[in-house]
């Protein structure tokens, strides 16, 4: 079965500095991986998806992730953080068993970030 | 959350009262998931719709019910018989095409918060 893991419940950093919000995952096959992120009472938004191609993947607000196979890992990174990307922060692996046309999604269970200024 | 709106924000219901969650999107993505989120728990799939007049259960589709009558809305009902409804709502919809491609990037609506008095 599928599975992805999220080691970390929170992460703390300065403004400023790098930022990684790790992620593992198992799979059967080819890994399809997203990150998602959720600020306080929203919905998730889209940060980035890992399909195939360059190890490292560019998404929205300047985060990036690095597909590592050999570690199973897809990390997700940010050179500088802010404050403002305190936020819940999800992986999700897409599971290789098909719902009819489309495939479900798993998501970890989720990592706090905290920016400190 | 652009495209995918859902309704109430907040939402209170006593013990035995059935209640309906509105999603609606104009995205034209033909499948509609909904998901509930616990804290910890990362997000579960409650039942998912992959085109009009047809859906699926998820993994916790127990005490819960969907009806999909038009492309553009997928209404959830948490009945009586779920025992422990009090839990964020996610609504999120796909792209026909992200599916041909294999990727199924879901898109999220800013969610339902679900209060058992």
């Amino acid at each position: 079965a599928q599975s992805v893991a999220q080691p970390e419940d929170q992460v703390k950093v300065a403004e400023g500095n790098p930022l990684t919000v790790k992620c593992t995952y198992s799979v059967s096959g080819n890994p399809y991986l997203f990150w998602y992120v959720q600020y306080p009472n929203r919905g998730l938004q889209f940060l980035l998806k890992y399909i195939t191609g360059d190890n490292l993947v560019k998404g929205s607000y300047g985060f990036e992730a690095e597909f590592n196979k050999s570690q199973t890992s897809f990390h997700l990174k940010k050179p500088s953080a802010l404050v403002s990307d305190s936020a819940l922060y999800f992986c999700a692996v897409r599971d290789m068993i098909r719902m009819d046309s489309s495939y479900k999604l798993i998501f970890g269970s989720g990592t706090r970030l905290l920016v400190r200024p | 959350d652009g495209g995918i709106t859902q309704s109430p924000k907040y939402l209170f219901r006593k013990e035995g009262q059935n209640v309906t969650l509105s999603c609606e999107q104009n995205l034209n993505h033909d499948a509609m998931y909904w998901y509930r989120q616990d804290p910890g728990q990362g997000l579960r799939l409650i039942y998912y719709s992959q085109i009009v007049n047809d859906f699926q259960k998820g993994d916790i589709a127990e005490g819960y019910s969907v009806s999909r009558e038009k492309k553009e809305s997928f209404p959830l009902t948490v009945t009586s018989a779920q025992k422990n409804p009090t839990a964020f709502y996610l609504c999120a919809s796909s792209s026909s095409r992200d599916r041909v491609e294999g990727t199924d990037t879901q898109y999220f609506g800013p969610g339902t918060r679900l209060t058992v008095l």
